[in-house]
């Protein structure tokens, strides 16, 4: 069974700040999920990838196989970033691609 | 773009009560997930389901839930008997049928037994 750990659980920025939110997890997948929680609660897809490096806009997400990790990085944050982003992983293999996830890390930009 | 469409947003029913989620999947997708989300816990697997049968389920999707496509769109997840545990915030999720595609959530029904 595969564990998703997230780090921070939190984490408080100032407009402008460079983020970095990290995921790792115990089993080989398919693949890796980063997600956005707002605070009503609807799920967003951002980033789903398997191998090195996907940019979209000011996020930025990369993955590495072998260590089992990966993270999400936010450029020049800005308060409408503030959400929960959450990790999660895939294997398609044997399943129907359901996903594992972790607990998510709490983002607040302040202006 | 198209979206992932749940019914209703909010749901509150009496413990013991049957409750019905629905889901309205993206018209060419052809898998489906639920998911759910206890308040301040993590997002869980339910169930997946493709080619109108259950692929695959979690523990937590015992005798009491159940899942089918009544009439080709809508997708739905029953609760027999509904216990306070069941409260939670419910996710539909679904994708299409080609190789390394997202999953795209709705906007999740919040499901609320007294």
């Amino acid at each position: 069974k595969n564990e998703v750990e997230q780090s921070p659980q939190n984490l408080t920025a100032q407009e402008g700040e460079f983020i970095t939110i990290n995921c790792s997890y115990s089993v080989g997948i398919s693949a890796l999920h980063w997600l956005q929680q707002h605070p009503g609660g609807g799920i967003v897809s951002l980033f789903m990838l398997s191998s090195g490096k996907k940019k979209h806009g000011r996020l930025i997400a990369t993955i590495n196989i072998q260590e089992k990790h990966s993270s999400l990085h936010i450029t020049a944050s800005h308060p409408r970033d503030s959400a929960v982003y959450i990790c999660a992983v895939s294997n398609y293999g044997g399943s129907q691609g359901n996903l594992i996830f972790g607990k998510g890390t709490k983002l607040s930009v302040k202006p | 773009e198209p979206e992932v469409t749940q019914t209703p947003s909010h749901q509150v029913t009496q413990m013991g009560q049957e409750v019905i989620l629905r889901c309205v999947p993206i018209s060419n997708h052809l898998y489906f997930y639920w998911y759910r989300q206890i308040l301040g816990q993590k997002v869980e697997f339910l169930v997946s389901f493709y080619n109108n049968e259950i692929s695959e389920k979690s523990e937590i999707f015992d005798d009491q839930f159940s899942v089918e496509r009544p009439d080709g769109s809508n997708f739905t997840l029953k609760i027999r008997s509904t216990k306070l545990e069941d409260s939670a915030m419910y996710f539909c999720a679904t994708r299409d049928s080609y190789p390394n595609q997202p999953q795209h959530f709705g906007d999740g029904t919040r499901l609320s037994i007294l």
